[in-house]
């Protein structure tokens, strides 16, 4: 069972421009959804989050967008660069303290220079 | 900045050898997780650890498995028998109190021969 799902498992982008995340969820009791960004051989490594009574939360290059009545949230980067290239993971928490996170299958993620 | 120290990076056993793996979390969080990625996977829940405790624990989390706080500062997840199937990164995270954002660990890759 999906809860979080990653539908597209790759994606290429030129450098400069936007690259574009989506993911969508089944479990409306889903209150935190995070971006966590992965090289190989390394831990996930936190990127962004947005809480459910938001629907748009912005760092730098880095927005996240929330659609909660379509279930859906996505990751801007603008402008995208080389370096932004890994596994990009969707994730989401319950709204108990030490709930884990569950994560999406994951979009690979190609900037080309 | 503060990190979540996995020992050793990796680990190669036989199959029905026992192995523990080894976790440092950030010294001022409470919640505990470990969590794994079998290669070409998506990053799964094992369990949750609080206050001493077990708090959560997914179906991958038999009887083979226990996580411990022995001395208050490591954190450590023991398989008892190996399988070839339990080959994987393992990923130890943890979480401050009220806060939702995870650290990862940078894993520990555990192959069974």
């Amino acid at each position: 069972d999906q809860q979080v799902k990653q539908n597209s498992p790759s994606l290429s982008v030129q450098e400069g421009r936007i690259s574009i995340l989506n993911c969508d969820y089944t479990n409306s009791m889903f209150d935190y959804f995070l971006w966590y960004k992965k090289y190989p051989a390394e831990g996930p490594t936190f990127l962004i989050s947005i809480s459910s009574i938001k629907d748009k939360n912005e760092d730098g290059r880095f927005t996240v967008f929330l659609n909660k009545s379509a279930k859906h949230l996505s990751l801007h980067i603008v402008p995208s660069q080389p370096g932004d290239s890994a596994v990009y993971f969707c994730a989401a928490s319950g709204r108990t303290s030490y709930d884990k996170v569950i994560f999406g299958p994951g979009t690979s993620l190609s900037v080309i220079p | 900045e503060p990190e979540v120290t996995q020992t050793p990076s990796h680990q190669v056993t036989q199959m029905g050898q026992e192995v523990i793996l080894r976790c440092v979390p950030i010294s001022n969080h409470l919640y505990f997780y470990w969590y794994r990625q079998i290669l070409g996977q998506k990053v799964e829940f094992l369990v949750s650890f609080y206050n001493n405790e077990i708090s959560e624990k997914s179906e991958i989390f038999d009887d083979q498995f226990s996580v411990e706080r022995p001395d208050g500062s490591n954190f450590t997840l023991k398989i008892r028998s190996t399988k070839l199937e339990d080959s994987a990164m393992y990923f130890c995270a943890s979480r401050k109190p009220l806060g939702q954002d995870y650290t990862f660990g940078s894993g520990t890759r555990l192959t069974v021969v």
